[in-house]
């Protein structure tokens, strides 16, 4: 039971380059998250799924975009890198506690 | 909209006792939880409160009071271990997701 999982664990763009921040779980959870940390900010939401086949912008969306492919994944999508986007990324889920989420190792992303 | 505040920093020995509050701001509410991170690591759930009043997992305990907008992180019994980020989060009214403080870092001495 590997709970959540996301690759890479390290990224280094340029500003400009498109990647895809994969995510899935095996928990048949149907809520899914993206969330990024910053130092001194905590954890911010950038976007959310409450179920397979929707998803919601979060407090901080803005240069992301985001795919529910089916119930165990969702990626995180940055298509134009800005230096802005250096953060650690962390993808989540949870079942039928919504306060309890389940997360991800995390992606350190760098852009330069 | 909600928002919470938590100190940034609390600094403890080894075997005492330490206490991290969190005020929130929120409109609706259905409960605080805590998280626990540590350095380099993702974060781990620790406690919910959903109705005031305590609630005790080991040597963690939770403390909410809906009426004070206000609650509490207990630890006791402090390990080096428990050197880590500690983060109260809420969820609001309706559908919504959880919001998280900025996060208090707990540094434990010998």
């Amino acid at each position: 039971n590997a709970g959540v999982t996301q690759t890479p664990k390290f990224q280094v763009l340029k500003t400009g380059q498109s990647m895809t921040l994969q995510c899935a779980q095996d928990m048949n959870h149907n809520s899914m998250y993206w969330y990024r940390q910053d130092p001194g900010m905590g954890l911010r939401l950038i976007y959310y799924s409450a179920s397979e086949g929707t998803t919601d912008k979060g407090e901080v969306p803005n240069g992301y975009n985001v795919s529910r492919l089916n119930k165990r994944e969702f990626s995180l999508r940055l298509e134009s890198a800005a230096p802005s986007q250096t953060s650690v990324y962390f993808c989540a889920s949870n079942g039928q506690i919504n306060e309890k989420l389940f997360f991800g190792s995390g992606t350190q992303l760098s852009v330069l | 909209g909600q928002s919470l505040e938590q100190p940034s920093e609390v600094t403890a020995v080894e075997g005492a006792i330490v206490q991290i509050n969190c005020t929130y701001q929120t409109s609706g509410f259905y409960g605080l939880s805590w998280y626990q991170q540590h350095d380099g690591g993702a974060p781990t759930f620790l406690s919910y409160n959903g109705l005031d009043g305590l609630e005790e997992t080991g040597r963690f305990s939770s403390f909410l009071s809906r009426s004070d907008s206000y609650g509490y992180l207990l630890l006791q019994e402090l390990q080096m271990k428990d050197s880590a980020s500690y983060f109260c989060a809420v969820r609001g009214g309706g559908y919504s997701t959880l919001t998280f403080g900025k996060g208090t870092m707990l540094l434990v001495s010998p």
